[in-house]
């Protein structure tokens, strides 16, 4: 069946520039998860979506990044005049209904975002 | 610092050995998870463990939670190929906050 899908898989950009990642989660599933994964490092929680609404914004970097949900499906990333620090995979995920629950989360396979 | 400290970062051992992977925390947590990554395919989920004490199995991969709720290991016996890749432990730290390991890299050599 159908699994969580992003887009582009690769992105290869110049500092400055702004960059759209978008994610399509499992068709039903009301929870959308951003993360971010840089070399070497754990995967960073960026923010999280129930519905079209995203009560944790918490982790978001700067306000050079932002995210939208729409109709409860599709999701973006977007960052804005991108930092070479930026470079990292970007990995959505979805899950039926959400962290309080405690269901399992399903991941795309990623993008990965190059500033150079 | 990690919440999660994972260990060890990177593995390398012989097809056919065993080997295990932890994953701590100093906090005690409401949820352990296990993942596996292939670049290109995404986070495979593994297992889920809640209970302190629980113990699953899949395969060859069985997965600890300790009575205190803040450590887990992830055990692999007679290792093959296919079970190269990155494991990633994750976390609910609280009811709305999820963390990850930094992962620990397996290579497995025939």
């Amino acid at each position: 069946g159908a699994g969580v899908s992003q887009s582009p898989s690769n992105k290869v950009t110049e500092k400055g520039k702004d960059v759209e990642l978008r994610c399509d989660p499992i068709s039903g599933h009301t929870a959308l998860y951003w993360y971010r994964q840089s070399l070497g490092q754990g995967l960073e929680f960026l923010i999280y979506f129930q519905g079209n609404s995203a009560p944790d914004k918490s982790g978001l970097p700067s306000d050079r990044f932002s995210a939208e949900r729409t109709g409860g499906s599709v999701s973006t990333l977007t960052i804005q005049r991108t930092q070479q620090e930026d470079s990292a995979v970007y990995l959505c995920a979805s899950s039926l209904w959400g962290p309080g629950s405690r269901d399992e989360q399903f991941f795309g396979p990623g993008t990965r975002l190059t500033v150079l | 610092s990690q919440e999660l400290e994972q260990s060890p970062q990177s593995l390398i051992v012989q097809e056919g050995k065993n080997l295990t992977i932890n994953c701590t925390s100093s906090k005690t947590l409401y949820g352990l998870y296990w993942y596996k990554q292939k670049y290109g395919e995404g986070l495979i989920f593994l297992m889920m463990l809640q209970k302190g004490g629980e113990e699953k199995s899949h395969e060859k991969i069985t997965a600890k939670l300790d009575e205190k709720k803040q450590q887990s290991s992830l055990h692999i016996t007679a290792s093959q190929p296919s079970h190269a890749g990155i494991y990633l432990c994750g976390a609910d730290m609280s009811p709305n906050d999820m963390r990850f390991g930094a992962g620990t890299r397996l290579t497995v050599k025939p």
